[in-house]
């Protein structure tokens, strides 16, 4: 299994409220991303990083931001979370380099927002 | 951007066969397809790519028409442990960046 883990793994919190996701992986992989997954939608990217310092937007990123100050860590922050935001987060890897490649999801993060 | 996935449940005994669609109104450059226990993270299976080229699971096949923005996934002699949602993931601009579709819920019973 990738050597990929996300913190905290469950977490309740209150509108309004900031909070941070953590994703860590000891693989040396260059490529990051971050998903929500919600019942009916599947999973969606949020953001994603191919380096560090390196962040792009995905399909649903607005309320979100990250950062990649390390390899190895990927952050997701909720400024200000929403009940909206309640949703399961997976971290995904991938080595990159050239062509397609596939991607290793860590355990994922049950984020309840009341 | 999303795939549509078809059917969206299957129920099979075991040793039968089944077959997962997914469908893009975008042209693609690959197909991924990954498999989800309950409770638990997406596991790779497949990569089928532009031009043919597939990676992953030896015991799992799947195509890819180009022209048309489709690939399936083959699923033969099932085991129990093939239980889960499948998802395909398309990947229309080659950045792997994957748009996922709402998954297929396929149970295998005895």
């Amino acid at each position: 299994d990738a050597g990929i883990t996300q913190s905290p793994r469950h977490k309740v919190t209150e509108t309004g409220t900031p909070v941070t996701l953590r994703c860590h992986q000891t693989e040396n992989h260059r490529y990051m991303y971050w998903y929500r997954q919600d019942p009916g939608h599947g999973l969606r990217l949020i953001h994603y990083s191919y380096g560090v310092k390196d962040t792009d937007k995905g399909e649903v990123s607005d309320g979100y931001s990250v950062s990649r100050s390390k390899t190895e860590d990927f952050l997701l922050t909720l400024e200000s979370a929403t009940s909206s935001q309640t949703s399961v987060y997976f971290c995904a890897i991938s080595p990159g380099g050239e062509g397609v490649r596939e991607q290793y999801f860590g355990p994922g993060t049950r984020l309840t927002v009341t | 951007q999303q795939p549509v996935q078809s059917p969206q449940a299957v129920i099979l005994r075991e040793g039968e066969d089944a077959v997962i669609n997914c469908s893009s109104s975008k042209a693609l450059y690959s197909v991924h397809w990954y498999r989800q226990k309950h409770g638990e993270a997406p596991v790779f299976l497949m990569i089928l790519l532009k031009g043919g080229e597939q990676k992953g699971h030896d015991k799992i096949s799947a195509s890819f028409n180009e022209k048309k923005q489709q690939s399936s996934l083959y699923l033969t002699a099932s085991q129990l442990s093939y239980s889960g949602t499948y998802f395909c993931g398309t990947d229309p601009g080659g950045a792997n960046n994957l748009f996922f579709g709402t998954g297929t819920r396929l149970t295998v019973i005895p």
